[in-house]
């Protein structure tokens, strides 16, 4: 079946500008994860969705970063008048029980973002 | 979530076992000991769990020890695929847990033919 995808998987943008990232989960799962990945790191949580509901928006590393999932499915990352240290990987992951619950996360290709 | 502690970097001949470490001094009584692996290129992808008991799936073995302040993820026989950086992860699973993980710097593991 298909797994996490998400679009766009580059994006080259100006300092300044703003950007959205989209994760689109597997079908069904209720948890959806927001992480971010610099070259050589592993990945750094952002946040985190049940459903519509944000549960943990204290990875996010200011208030330029936001992100939704208005109906549940579907989740937008959103970057505010990006900077260039904004620039790394942008990881989706989702998994289909409730945080709460040990269970497998499924991630998706990623973008990659950079910012000049 | 407590700290884990891995190796840098490890090696392996192709066909033979791994042990990869993780040691977890600090682990509480409801954190589960995940394993992701990312392969290059790619995102982290699952690759066992556990609490207590060993465990053991298609992937890999768990081994748990007993005083729970070290686990040991184990390739039966490495192939040229297993090459990637391994991160041990615990996350408290039950009340509170916020569900995302934690990752650290894990251990790269090269697999030679």
């Amino acid at each position: 079946g298909a797994g996490v995808s998400q679009s766009p998987r580059y994006k080259v943008t100006k300092r300044g500008q703003d950007v959205a990232l989209r994760c689109d989960p597997i079908s069904g799962h209720v948890s959806l994860y927001w992480y971010r990945q610099a070259l050589g790191q592993g990945p750094e949580f952002l946040t985190y969705f049940n459903y519509e509901a944000q549960q943990d928006k204290s990875g996010l590393p200011n208030d330029r970063f936001s992100a939704e999932r208005p109906e549940g499915s579907i989740s937008t990352l959103t970057i505010q008048r990006t900077e260039q240290r904004d620039s790394a990987m942008y990881r989706c992951a989702s998994s289909s029980l409730r945080s709460g619950i040990s269970g497998e996360q499924f991630f998706g290709p990623g973008t990659r973002l950079t910012v000049l | 979530d407590a700290k884990t502690t891995q190796p840098n970097s490890m090696e392996s001949n192709e066909e033979e076992p791994v042990h990869l470490p993780c040691n977890h001094s600090t682990i509480s009584g409801t954190d589960y000991i995940h394993w992701y692996r990312q392969l290059p290129s790619q995102g982290p992808e699952y690759v066992i769990h556990g609490l207590t008991s060993n465990v053991n799936n298609r992937m890999a073995s768990l081994a748990i020890a007993e005083d729970r302040k070290s686990s040991t993820l184990i390739l039966h026989r490495a192939t040229l695929r297993d090459a990637a950086v391994y991160y041990c992860i615990l996350r408290d699973d039950y009340g509170g847990s916020q569900g995302n993980l934690i990752f650290g710097k894990g251990t790269k593991l090269s697999v030679k033919p």
